[in-house]
């Protein structure tokens, strides 16, 4: 699986937007990104993954560069319970193998009042 | 989705001792994954555990130490044997389920070895 490159931590004012940025430079073509948080004490969370296409789901956006080798995780109107540590991954698709991801140190976003 | 059981939620061992792990999901997955998060720490990856078939054990961490049984498709367990603290983590599973590529993961085993 390709590394990726995250900020150790970023601060976000609640309501506001948090952008969270990823580097992945050596993706690969098959390989999608994907997003997991960690809320303290708790096991990683799905967010969201995409491929080359912007994506948007209930929780996030997801916006791809058109050369794929970064990525911003979205999300749009933060709040205090999204404090987490937000991790991104990169790897290929393949069912059976989903849960075999190696986890940079990701980045503590921290929602403030 | 998937939803993950993991047993116990915590405990507190003496060093020496084993404690074993159980994983069961609600539904047949291929394979299961154990993490291990120490304090502070991002996961890694222990092993792949397969149904039928001897685990495999990413590079520092052996089955003499992690011993893990697959029994069938919905459950797996962990066990960390002569435990030091140094072994003080949160041990995960995780799993994905067929036709969808995400992962899901237990919500860990908060060990604390004394």
């Amino acid at each position: 699986d390709a590394k990726t490159t995250q900020p150790p931590s970023m601060d976000c004012a609640e309501g506001r937007a948090a952008n969270l940025p990823c580097n992945h430079s050596t993706i690969s073509g098959n390989e999608y990104v994907y997003w997991y948080r960690q809320i303290h004490s708790q096991g990683p969370q799905y967010i969201i993954h995409g491929l080359k296409n912007n994506e948007t789901n209930e929780m996030a956006s997801l916006i791809i560069t058109e050369d794929r080798k970064s990525s911003t995780l979205i999300l749009p109107h933060a709040t205090l319970r999204d404090t987490a540590v937000y991790y991104c991954i990169v790897r290929a698709p393949t069912n059976t193998n989903a849960g075999k991801s190696t986890f940079g140190d990701g980045t503590t976003l921290t929602v403030k009042p | 989705s998937a939803v993950i059981s993991q047993k116990p939620s915590r405990d507190i061992c003496q060093r020496g001792t084993s404690l074993t792990i159980q994983c069961q999901v609600d539904s047949q997955v291929t394979m299961m994954f154990w993490y291990r998060q120490q304090p502070g720490q991002s996961l890694t990856l222990i092993a792949t555990a397969n149904q039928g078939s001897e685990a495999t054990y990413e590079s520092g961490f052996v089955i003499d130490k992690f011993p893990i049984s697959r029994p069938n498709l919905t459950f797996s367990t962990l066990t960390v044997s002569n435990m030091s603290p140094e072994d003080s983590s949160i041990y995960l599973c995780s799993v994905s389920v067929n036709g969808v590529s995400e992962a899901f993961f237990g919500q860990g085993t908060r060990l604390t070895v004394v």
